[in-house]
């Protein structure tokens, strides 16, 4: 079945550091790839998605490219903020020809951003 | 702009109660969902749903839930009979379909049994 695989948190790093959460996935056919932020107490918010091979999803500073050689979507941030502080989840949504729209996540990531 | 709200934020509740969850989608989705996540673990899908009929769902989805569309507005998932490990928090979430796949979740109920 369909799989997310994601670092290991948590993640501690200090105000402008360089950020790197590694995402590989498992999945059959071309999925749709996605990076879901879940802030303290709040819900799933959708950070940023792509939809194909080499397609570069960017939102608020953050980037993620869809490498399907390496079935990697790993998420970057040049300059990290306390702001940043949340749960970064990993997910994916098989092609819709397979006719399935569920989201398969990672188990999350922990960021902490210190000052 | 637009969002998927639920209610309630908490609901607590003895073991063998029925509850009900409530969200209201995103007026011109298509497409609804529940997931849920226990303390600590991954986000699990449970059921999706689209033109007033399940479309998918997961193994955990098993006899005690089901799913309804109510009216135009609403979407709501019954647990019938409440176990300890229902214990979680339980995220609607829509999406327009078509080629749009992007999924918006609601806030989220904690449903917390007892």
């Amino acid at each position: 079945g369909d799989s997310v695989t994601q670092m290991e948190g948590p993640v501690t790093l200090s105000e402008e550091a360089f950020l790197t959460i590694n995402c590989t996935y498992t999945a059959t056919g071309y999925p749709s790839l996605f990076w879901y932020v879940q802030y303290p107490g709040e819900g799933l918010q959708l950070l940023l998605k792509a939809t194909k091979a080499d397609d570069k999803g960017s939102n608020k500073g953050f980037e993620a490219t869809y490498r399907k050689e390496t079935t990697s979507f790993h998420l970057e941030k040049g300059s990290v903020q306390v702001s940043d502080s949340a749960v970064y989840f990993c997910a994916l949504i098989r092609h819709a020809e397979a006719g399935s729209y569920q989201l398969t996540f990672g188990k999350g990531t922990k960021l902490s951003v210190i000052p | 702009e637009p969002e998927v709200t639920q209610t309630p934020s908490h609901q607590v509740t003895q073991m063998g109660q029925e509850v009900i969850l409530r969200c209201v989608p995103i007026s011109n989705h298509l497409y609804f969902y529940w997931y849920r996540q226990i303390l600590g673990q991954k986000v699990e899908f449970l059921v999706s749903f689209y033109n007033n009929e399940i479309s998918e769902k997961s193994e955990i989805f098993d006899d005690q839930f089901s799913v309804e569309r109510p009216d135009g507005s609403n979407f709501t998932l019954k647990i019938r009979s409440t176990k300890l490990e229902d214990s979680a928090m339980y995220f609607c979430a829509s999406s327009a379909g078509g080629v749009s796949y992007e999924q918006y979740f609601g806030p989220g109920t904690r449903l917390t049994v007892t």
